[in-house]
């Protein structure tokens, strides 16, 4: 079964709000959360690193005070997109790092995705 | 983190064996070889993983030569569902790391009937 779960698995806003994607880790406690976007035909871009209890890693390129990353509990990080426009539409994954059920602690899970479409 | 290089596309037949293969030259000691699968509009699932030599699991087999610098993947009669793109990434696993996972182009695998 799903061990990442993101929540909502789509969403369409309209242009200038502000959306909240969250990632949860299910039966296990994730050190490490990462955020993806992907565009259609496109790879995953990886969009920053978050561990729980300090400020999230962005990658270059990537507008911290635009895509806002928390990491409040070992289970949950959530990526607000923050006066969202039309090309921030896309597909956005989390992955989430830690020790399941026996496995190495350093195995990563990613979850189903988030499409936002921004109208 | 090493540089990927994988065919873009790839066609196949239902039953047929798939062999998908990525180069990565510039793989460092501690790095292992991972493979993901992606569906449309779904997240990446973890396929295999390996250091050298050979792995097995219930759905692919990884062959890694000695020089580490390309690795197969093989995925024994494919069927319709295993049409996705298949991601080849390299990086070290270790409690230290940063976890980073740095996916490129992957190889859009499509079985026909």
């Amino acid at each position: 079964g799903a061990v990442v779960s993101q929540h909502p698995s789509w969403v369409i806003c309209k242009s200038g709000t502000s959306v909240k994607i969250e990632c949860r880790s299910l039966d296990f406690q994730a050190t490490t959360m990462f955020w993806y976007r992907q565009f259609p035909k496109q790879s995953l871009m990886l969009m920053a690193t978050s561990n729980e209890g300090s400020k999230a890693t962005y990658e270059q390129g990537v507008e911290k005070d635009k895509f806002l990353i928390n990491h409040a509990s070992l289970t949950l990080s959530t990526l607000t997109v923050t006066s969202a426009h039309p090309e921030d539409s896309s597909f956005y994954i989390c992955s989430a790092r830690g020790r399941l059920r026996g496995r190495p602690d350093y195995e990563q899970y990613f979850g189903p995705g988030t499409r936002l479409t921004v109208t | 983190l090493a540089k990927t290089t994988q065919p873009i596309s790839m066609d196949s037949y239902e039953g047929q064996e798939v062999n998908i293969t990525c180069s990565h030259n510039n793989i460092a000691t501690n790095d292992y070889i991972t493979w993901y699968q992606q569906f449309p509009s779904q997240g990446p699932r973890f396929i295999i993983q390996g250091y050298k030599t050979k792995v097995t699991n219930e759905v692919a087999s990884l062959f890694i030569p000695a020089d580490r610098k390309s690795s197969t993947l093989s995925l024994p009669r494919v069927s319709l569902s295993d049409t996705a793109v298949y991601y080849c990434l390299v990086g070290e696993l270790t409690r230290s790391n940063t976890g980073k996972l740095i996916f490129g182009q992957g190889t859009t695998l499509q079985v026909k009937p």
